[in-house]
């Protein structure tokens, strides 16, 4: 069976500091994975999403970046850490485009808190 | 682009009844996937339900049971017999199947909350 890891599930770090967030997949290949930021009692905001290593594709715009070493392995980056980044943040996959399962959802990790100061 | 509204950010029901959870969708596309996702305080990600949009039949799994009007492009999702652990953040999403991978699109969520 698929399971997906994202570590850390807490992180306190300074303003200015830069940030390593991590996540793999276990059980598929070739997955389409996603970095979430979900701010406090708001929604779901698409960060990042991958269709393969080295394809990352950018919905919003900041000081965040994200890349895919591995074909199960994706990584939230910044340089540094703006108080805005804070929030709780979720990796998430999909089965890729070529599968007969088209219309399965996405699967989440159990998310980064993450407390910038 | 793809948008999705869930215009009730807070809803309350008691314990035993039902509580229907709205939510729309703004799309030119005609093959689509839709979703309900489930996020109690432990703040973990869980699929309710899921619909086709080809299928005109709505969407059942247990208590769970979804209202799908395709050409009001509405999918409600009705919870019965509600239980105290159904207590969560609700968010209906919408998938569209592309060529470069599956797009995926939120709405805000619904807090839900289950009052003994």
């Amino acid at each position: 069976s698929q399971t997906i890891h994202q570590w850390p599930a807490t992180l306190v770090q300074p303003v200015g500091s830069p940030l390593s967030l991590e996540c793999t997949v276990e059980g598929t290949s070739n997955p389409n994975l996603y970095w979430y930021r979900q701010a406090a009692g708001r929604g779901l905001q698409l960060l990042f999403y991958s269709v393969g290593i080295g394809q990352i594709s950018s919905e919003v715009p900041q000081n965040l970046s994200a890349s895919r070493p591995q074909d199960r392995q994706f990584i939230l980056s910044s340089k540094k850490l703006l108080l805005s980044d804070s929030g709780f943040y979720l990796c998430a996959w999909s089965p890729p485009r070529d599968r007969s399962v088209i219309d399965q959802p996405q699967h989440f990790g159990d998310g980064t808190r993450l407390s910038i100061l | 682009a793809q948008t999705v509204t869930q215009s009730q950010p807070e809803m309350s029901v008691q314990e035993a009844e039902t509580v229907t959870l709205s939510c729309t969708y703004d799309t030119s596309e005609n093959n689509y996937y839709l979703f309900w996702y489930k996020q109690p305080p432990s703040r973990q990600m869980i699929l309710v339900i899921r619909q086709e949009a080809y299928k005109q039949q709505n969407a059942t799994e247990n208590r769970f049971s979804v209202n799908f009007q395709k050409a009001a492009k509405s999918f409600s999702l009705k919870i019965s017999d509600s239980q105290l652990g159904d207590t969560a953040m609700y968010f209906c999403a919408f998938m569209k199947p592309t060529n470069t991978g599956n797009q995926f699109y939120f709405g805000t969520g619904t807090s839900l909350t289950v009052i003994p």
